[in-house]
C-alpha cells in the first residue's frame, strides 16, 4: 500500500468549474506540502499546512491531522491551472513522500 | 531576488561514470534539499542539508551522496552511474530547516546511456 494516495489520477476540467484533489496518507507528519508541476519540470510550492485551512487566490487547502487527509482546491478553474499537483506530507526535515500526482487539465 | 539555480540543467553521461549537479539556494536560505523524480518512482527524497551538516538521507544507495558549503550551496554526486539513475534531480532551499516554504530549483535532467 502506498503512503500517500492522491485521487483523482486524472482530472479534466471545463474553465470555470470547481476542482477539488484529494491527498490520504499513513505516514505520521509535521506539515504537508501541496506543489504544483508544469510540463518541463518546474516545481511550485503551493501550501504548506499542519492544520486547518490555507487559502491563497482561488486556491484552498485544508488538512484533517486525524484523519490523514488533506484537499487541495480550486475555484473558477483556468486552463492555466493545467499541471500536475503533489500532495507531499513531510516528517520533518523536508523528508518528504510524494504522492503520484493529479494531473489537471482544464479546457477553455 | 534570485531563485534557486541549478547547474548543469542538462547532462548525458555513460554507465559507470560519476556526476556532480550544484544547487544555490536563496540568499539567506540554510537548508538545502534534494530530490530524485523519474517516471518509475515520481518523486522520492534524497537527503537534506542544514548548516553543512546532512540531517536527512532518504533510501538510497551509498553511491548517492552530497555536502554543503559554508556559502549554503551544496552539491550532490552520484558514482558508478547506473542507467536507472536516469532522472530529474530537484533542490529546493527553505529559510529555515524542518519547516518552511520550500522554493525549488528548474532540476538537473541527467541521462544515463
Amino acid at each position: 500500500k502506498n503512503e500517500v494516495e492522491q485521487s483523482p489520477q486524472n482530472l479534466t476540467a471545463q474553465e470555470g468549474e470547481f476542482i477539488t484533489i484529494n491527498c490520504s496518507y499513513s505516514v505520521g507528519i509535521s506539515a504537508l506540502h501541496w506543489l504544483q508541476q508544469h510540463p518541463g519540470g518546474g516545481i511550485v510550492s503551493l501550501f504548506m499546512l499542519s492544520s486547518g485551512k490555507k487559502k491563497h487566490g482561488r486556491l484552498i487547502a485544508t488538512i484533517n491531522i486525524q484523519e490523514k487527509h488533506s484537499s487541495l482546491h480550486i475555484t473558477a478553474s483556468h486552463p492555466r491551472d493545467s499541471a500536475v499537483y503533489i500532495c507531499a506530507p513531510g516528517a520533518g526535515s523536508y523528508q518528504l513522500t510524494f504522492g503520484k500526482g493529479t494531473k489537471l487539465s482544464v479546457i477553455p | 531576488k534570485a531563485g534557486v539555480t541549478q547547474t548543469p540543467r542538462y547532462l548525458i553521461k555513460t554507465r559507470g561514470q560519476q556526476v556532480t549537479l550544484s544547487c544555490s539556494p536563496i540568499s539567506g536560505h540554510r537548508s538545502v534539499s534534494w530530490y530524485q523524480q523519474t517516471p518509475g518512482q515520481g518523486l522520492q527524497f534524497l537527503f537534506e542539508y542544514f548548516s553543512e551538516t546532512q540531517r536527512n538521507k532518504g533510501n538510497f544507495p551509498g553511491r548517492f551522496s552530497g555536502r554543503q558549503f559554508s556559502n549554503s550551496r551544496s552539491e550532490m554526486n552520484v558514482s558508478t552511474l547506473e542507467l536507472g539513475d536516469s532522472a530529474l534531480y530537484l533542490c529546493a532551499s527553505s529559510i529555515r530547516g524542518g519547516a518552511g516554504e520550500l522554493f525549488f530549483g528548474e532540476g538537473s535532467r541527467l541521462t544515463v546511456l
